[in-house]
């Protein structure tokens, strides 16, 4: 089976940066993903890792270590809009397309 | 493109009734997935598609469950008869075949509401 591990929430201010941490124990690995949901809404796609190291999307960045089974996702200058859950996923397999996705973790920013 | 498309959005059903939700994956998509999530169990796969074909229903609850892709522009996942525990959010997700991964990510539909009582 898959084991993916994420903390439930964190909150912090307006302009600060938070890191949310995933750690995964999976039959294979084929790559991590980061999903983000809104309330009510559905997930949008974020990030996708497969070698080691960091990734740079803007404000967002992901990093990856294999032999640690180990992601983070970090999310700098915080806006209110960043308020969401975030899903971290894993393909076990080499042209398995399906994912297993963590339980997220609820992000609160606050003013 | 106006994204992956579910419907109905909302709906609330009696138990023992059948249920049949919709989905219209974005033109183009190899890979479309049904996925179900509640408080609970958070996202769970029942069931995913390549080129209209099922690939894995592992995930599928019992044989009240049945999806059918029949052809690349629709498919239907159909709860009969449906129960209580069967309410959560279903979404439906579809994909571009990248390489050895969905590294293009899922694009999610709106998901459907289900609630049954």
């Amino acid at each position: 089976g898959q084991n993916i591990d994420q903390p439930t929430e964190m909150t912090a201010t307006e302009g600060a940066i938070v890191q949310i941490n995933c750690t995964y124990q999976t039959s294979g690995f084929n790559g991590l993903f980061w999903y983000q949901q809104h309330a009510g809404e559905a997930p949008t796609f974020l990030s996708y890792n497969v070698l080691d190291g960091l990734e740079e999307k803007g404000r967002f960045s992901s990093f990856l270590s294999r032999s640690k089974g180990y992601s983070y996702l970090l999310l700098k200058e915080l806006q209110m809009k960043d308020s969401a859950s975030y899903l971290c996923a894993v393909s076990a397999r080499r042209f398995d397309y399906k994912l297993s996705f963590g339980a997220g973790t609820t992000v609160t920013v606050r003013a | 493109d106006a994204g992956v498309i579910q419907s109905p959005r909302h709906e609330v059903t009696e138990m023992g009734q059948e249920v049949t939700l919709r989905c219209k994956p974005i033109s183009g998509h190899d890979y479309l997935f049904w996925y179900r999530q509640t408080m609970m169990r958070g996202l769970e796969l029942l069931i995913y598609f390549n080129n209209n074909v099922p690939i894995d229903d592992s995930g599928m609850p019992e044989d009240r469950f049945s999806a059918k892709m029949p052809n690349a522009s629709f498919s239907t996942l159909k709860i009969q008869p449906s129960e209580p525990r069967d309410s959560a959010v279903y979404f439906c997700a579809s994909s571009l075949e990248g390489t050895e991964a969905p590294i293009y990510g899922y694009t999610f539909g709106s998901g459907t509401r289900l609630t049954v009582v």
